[in-house]
């Protein structure tokens, strides 16, 4: 499977604890993006890289929410002290820049928090 | 900020009809719009990207336009199958990305 993939796909926590997503994109993709999706709503945006540098953060990503891409390959996305309005499906998407940008997407990782 | 809405919110067609399923945006400083399918629970499918500078794009029985101008994209379905019933989301894409709410699309056989 050449496509994103994400792991893992269900967390279920209590509120509190930390969590950490991971996202592997298509392997010639330079760019990569996080989004947060929540019931009957679009992806809202979270962040993007283009290789290893986060090039633009939303308001929306608070103090708990980190993301790395340490080699521009895969990402991690870390919550901190987990909120119950943390409870959503998050998903990660990746591009070619140089190419048309069209983004394509992993099946995402269903976070929910008790 | 970018606002995008997608109107209706839900449609429900009979098999065989084509339809049209409608997009607007406030900015029209995008670098391009495009179309998603989402099936519950799912990620989401790539459907179609239209190029700030292109006016259409079209795929199989999808057609998708683009009037920056007007701020607002259409995707045509033509033949609707019970297949295409899913979540329909359009996103305009520039420094930033934005995604509409959807349109749940329910073709009945």
């Amino acid at each position: 499977d050449t496509g994103v993939s994400q792991d893992p796909r269900h967390k279920i926590t209590k509120r509190g604890q930390n969590v950490t997503f991971r996202c592997d994109p298509i392997s010639e993709h330079n760019r990569l993006y996080w989004y947060r999706q929540t019931l009957g709503q679009g992806p809202e945006f979270l962040t993007y890289f283009q290789n290893e540098a986060q090039l633009e953060k939303s308001r929306l990503l608070s103090d708990r929410f980190s993301a790395e891409r340490p080699k521009g390959s895969f990402s991690t996305l870390e919550i901190q002290r987990t909120e119950q309005g943390d409870s959503a499906m998050y998903l990660c998407a990746s591009s070619f820049r140089g190419g048309y940008n069209e983004q394509f997407f992993g099946p995402g990782t269903r976070l929910t928090v008790l | 900020k970018q606002e995008v809405t997608q109107i209706p919110a839900a449609l429900s067609v009979p098999e065989g009809e084509n339809l049209v399923l409608n997009c607007s945006f406030t900015d029209s400083a995008i670098y391009n719009l495009q179309w998603f399918r989402q099936d519950p629970g799912k990620g989401l499918t790539s459907l179609l990207l239209i190029q700030s500078s292109q006016r259409e794009q079209t795929s199989g029985r999808l057609n998708a336009s683009l009037d920056k101008s007007s701020g607002r994209s259409t995707l045509y379905i033509a033949a609707s199958q019970p297949g295409d019933s899913a979540t329909y989301l359009c996103a305009a894409f520039g420094n930033q990305f934005y995604f509409g709410t959807g349109t749940s699309l329910t073709v009945i056989p």
